[in-house]
């Protein structure tokens, strides 16, 4: 079946510098690629999508690429700061409705004062 | 837009007791809602999904079942819990524009012992 693997599983940073997480997806039909942000305890919360038409999105610090032909996207925060620790999940739809919305594993990103 | 409610917050269950977690939507009407759970540390893993009123679809296999019975009503149920059941269980529905945006309730913290 569909599956996103998303690498690292785990990332320590020192503050001030940049964090890459990636991800592959397998199923061609996906289309919109969110990024979810969830702090210790709490619901995970999108932070950044990308739909299959645009290449790049920024806002701010976090930026998504997106290669369609390699399946491939990722998410970029540049000058990290103590408060961007949390697990980051990245996602791959068919676009509306949430329909095979799926989930890759998450990245537990550590930034070092 | 969209208002997730579940309850119980917390919850401590024997094993081989009965469960029962709840989901109210606000704001929209006739959602597609979905059952995710995070074991500790882990990602999310889709459980059910409902397109509407009495429609169930299943993703694993497990003890678990769900039901809708109103329109924005989502309730997660067991007859009898497993260790293996313990975690956070959020309850999501589409968000945006363009409904393709997974939005999670705050989620119940279940803990089997």
């Amino acid at each position: 079946g569909e599956n996103v693997e998303q690498h690292p599983s785990t990332l320590s940073v020192q503050e001030g510098d940049s964090a890459v997480i990636k991800c592959t997806y397998s199923d061609s039909a996906s289309n919109y690629f969110p990024w979810y942000k969830q702090e210790l305890g709490k619901r995970p919360q999108l932070i950044i999508d990308i739909r299959s038409n645009v290449g790049e999105k920024k806002d701010q610090r976090i930026a998504v690429t997106l290669n369609k032909t390699a399946k491939h996207f990722s998410l970029h925060i540049t000058e990290t700061q103590p408060e961007d620790s949390a697990v980051y999940f990245c996602a791959a739809s068919r676009g509306t409705g949430g329909f095979k919305t799926i989930f890759g594993a998450g990245t537990r990103l550590f930034v070092k004062a | 837009s969209q208002t997730i409610h579940q309850w119980p917050a917390t919850l401590v269950q024997p094993v081989g007791s009965p469960l029962s977690l709840e989901c109210t939507v606000e704001g929209t009407s006739n959602p597609n809602l979905y059952w995710y759970r995070q074991a500790a540390g882990r990602g999310l893993q889709l459980l059910f999904y409902s397109v509407g009123i009495g429609q169930i679809s299943s993703e694993v296999p497990q003890n678990l079942s769900a039901s809708r019975p109103q329109d924005r009503q989502f309730i997660l149920s067991s007859k009898k819990l497993l260790l293996s059941d313990s975690g956070f269980y959020l309850c999501a529905c589409p968000r945006g524009a363009n409904q393709e945006t997974q939005y999670f309730g705050p989620g119940t913290r279940l803990l089997v012992l």
